[in-house]
């Protein structure tokens, strides 16, 4: 299995413009998590999907995040307008079943930085 | 309030000696319990959870955790470390029904 993919690995942006980080979860999993790692806040849950439904957004920060999961096998995190503030590295993870209990598998993760 | 600590920001061991890294949990009830490490540019990895029973738990790349309800502790160690054990190391607790919660994480070097 190729793991969760994450894609773009790197991505600079304007304050103002418009960034869409996707994520592909492992084939079979039903849940899956998207983080936001700073140095300052650490390790944060923005938002969780079961079976592609949101359960959980209470760590969006702002109305400027959005995520949505279209199917079982796509996601994406979308901020605009993006800030300077914003700059951090973007975890998605997924498990099997989402529960307390079940191992959650990390991308490589996507590096914003908003100038 | 709940929360995960990990007291040690940045520990360094030489190659080959041992190594503890600290966590402890403050909630009501036993949480579930995870430590997960993180590789420059990656991603998390789950090393070991702990959930009941035994309270000593095996893990990956030799790693072994110890669950002390008592000291409200969930300590890794590894009895003798690599060059490639080099890497953040986060404490992780879930309470059933919820979600994770990280800890500040540990960066460990490795002297050779």
């Amino acid at each position: 299995d190729a793991g969760v993919i994450q894609s773009p690995r790197h991505e600079v942006t304007e304050m103002g413009q418009e960034v869409t980080l996707r994520c592909k979860p492992i084939s079979g999993h039903n849940s899956l998590f998207w983080y936001r790692q700073t140095m300052m806040r650490g390790l944060e849950l923005l938002i969780y999907f079961n079976n592609n439904v949101p359960i959980d957004d209470s760590g969006m920060p702002e109305d400027r995040f959005s995520a949505k999961m279209p199917n079982a096998s796509f996601s994406t995190l979308k901020i605009q307008p993006s800030e300077p503030r914003d700059s951090a590295v973007y975890f998605c993870a997924s498990s099997l079943v989402g529960g307390s209990t079940d191992t959650q598998y990390f991308g490589p993760g996507t590096r914003l930085t908003v100038l | 309030a709940q929360s995960v600590t990990q007291p040690d920001i940045h520990i360094t061991v030489s190659e080959g000696a041992s190594l503890e890294l600290r966590c402890n949990y403050s909630y009501g009830a036993t949480p579930y319990l995870f430590w997960y490490v993180q590789s420059p540019g990656q991603g998390l990895q789950l090393l070991l959870k702990y959930f009941s029973g035994d309270t000593l738990v095996q893990g990956i790349k030799g790693f072994e955790a110890e669950f002390k309800r008592s000291q409200s502790s969930f300590n890794l160690r590894k009895p003798s470390v690599h060059w490639s054990d080099a890497a953040e190391y986060f404490c992780a607790v879930a309470l059933y029904g919820q979600n994770f919660v990280f800890g500040p994480g540990t960066r460990l070097s490795v002297l050779p």
